[in-house]
């Protein structure tokens, strides 16, 4: 099956340093890229759909001056977390799909720790 | 009403047990069809996929569409201790982003 890959797994940082995570496409090429955010016991949340080239489209609510999203190639976006603070902390995966019919693949997720 | 209903569970059964998960949606242009399984601190894996409404089997696992009924369900057969997981089930219509059920529990018990 495909593979989508994230970097890192596991990152824990001071209040007010920002946080990039990478989110690659190892073996196909993803024509859009999806980034997640989950709490513990609750399901995946939407934050933004990235499209290669375009910018990104955030969901109701997510700040996109905070949580900047770069699709710069058909295997790689990365989201940064600028300015992280401890609310931001959380798990937040990534998901890769080729055109439109729905198979989508996942990343292993990266936990954000801010302290 | 939520596009997506999925009874959160927890749902335990002995080892070699079926295991029969479901999922309700609302929307009726919903094509893609999908079944994830994460471990706890993993991401989701993708188990089945289904386009429009049928069976389909792979292994132990079998996904069934009604898109009549708006249902779909997710078979595991002879259960085991490692298929301990939250399942989700996830739709989208052409082109748009999936939506996610809010995943059920299952513990199988040796």
């Amino acid at each position: 099956g495909a593979v989508v890959s994230q970097h890192p797994s596991r990152v824990i940082c001071k209040s007010g340093t920002s946080v990039k995570i990478e989110c690659r496409s190892l073996d196909f090429q993803a024509t859009t890229m999806f980034w997640y955010r989950q709490f513990p016991k609750q399901s995946l949340m939407l934050m933004a759909t990235s499209n290669e080239g375009s910018k990104a489209t955030y969901e109701q609510g997510v700040e996109k001056d905070k949580f900047l999203i770069n699709h710069a190639s058909l295997t790689l976006s990365t989201l940064t977390v600028a300015s992280a603070h401890p609310e931001d902390s959380s798990f937040y995966i990534c998901s890769a799909r080729t055109g439109g019919r729905g198979e989508q693949y996942f990343g292993p997720g990266t936990r954000l720790t801010v302290t | 009403q939520k596009e997506v209903e999925q009874d959160p569970g927890p749902l335990s059964v002995p080892e070699g047990a079926i295991v029969s998960l479901n999922c309700t949606y609302s929307n009726s242009a919903f094509q893609y069809f999908m079944w994830y399984r994460q471990y706890s601190r993993k991401g989701p894996e993708l188990l089945m996929y289904t386009y429009s409404s049928g069976n389909k089997e792979d292994g132990r696992f079998t996904a069934q569409v009604d898109k009549s009924s708006k249902y779909i369900s997710l078979f595991i057969r002879d259960s085991q201790p490692s298929d301990s997981a939250t399942y989700l089930c996830a739709m989208s219509a052409e082109g748009y982003a999936l939506n996610f059920g809010k995943g059920t529990s299952l513990l199988v018990t040796p």
